[in-house]
């Protein structure tokens, strides 16, 4: 069936550290969205990037879409980036709906 | 833009009473609305999908008679938990999405924390 799996599932830093977020998807997608979850429950649309390579600030995300995986690269870690991070797939076969990945919970140590 | 207001943002209720709770588009018109479910530390499990004017398509496992939602404008999606127990307690997350030429892109509100006593 279609999947969506994440990782690293948790992931301490340093603050200033770079890190790599992994998303390997089952099959082809219309869309592909990051999302930050803060502490407080709110999600942030980080990344609309169903294929090619995107910079936002210090975050930066890559999708190839032939080989169904996804990279959130964060850089020069800073503590206000602790929380959870979401790949959320939405497959072509699925109807037009975003399945989420379980998660990569980073915690960045000042 | 693309913001998404929920309210309340958290809300105690006793065992069997209804609660609901709206998710509102405020600077866009949202074609479709989502909700989600989260228990703590998992991650979001959408429940069902809205579309202006027209029945939600719950997924399977979620019960359409204990999760009412009505989608009555482009910029109003509310849930309402029927005879709520305490295994309904759980952070619940609304998105909107608005045509903009993109497949699907969601937008999505701060959540709202239910307790079920």
């Amino acid at each position: 069936g279609i999947q969506v799996e994440q990782s690293p599932p948790d992931l301490i830093l340093q603050e200033g550290a770079n890190s790599t977020l992994r998303c390997n998807f089952s099959d082809s997608v219309n869309n592909l969205q990051w999302f930050h979850q803060n502490p407080w429950g709110q999600l942030i649309n980080l990344f609309y990037i169903p294929s090619g390579t995107k910079q936002n600030g210090r975050l930066s995300a890559t999708t190839v879409a032939t080989e169904r995986y996804s990279l959130l690269y964060i850089s020069s870690s800073q503590t206000t980036d602790s929380g959870v991070y979401f790949c959320a797939v939405d497959f072509k076969a699925a109807g037009n709906k975003l399945t989420f990945g379980g998660g990569t919970r980073v915690l960045v140590k000042p | 833009g693309a913001v998404v207001s929920q309210h309340p943002s958290w809300v105690i209720c006793k065992s069997g009473t209804s609660v609901k709770i709206e998710c509102r588009s405020l600077d866009f018109q949202a074609t479709t609305m989502f909700w989600y479910r989260q228990f703590p530390k998992q991650s979001l499990m959408l429940m069902a999908t809205s579309n202006e004017g027209s029945k939600a398509t719950y997924e399977q496992g979620v019960e359409k008679d204990k999760f009412l939602i009505n989608h009555a404008s482009l910029t109003l999606s509310t849930l309402t938990v029927t005879s709520a127990h305490p295994e309904d307690s759980s952070f619940y997350i609304c998105s909107a999405s608005r045509a903009s030429g993109r497949a699907l892109e969601q937008y999505f509100g701060p959540g709202t924390r239910l307790t079920v006593t």
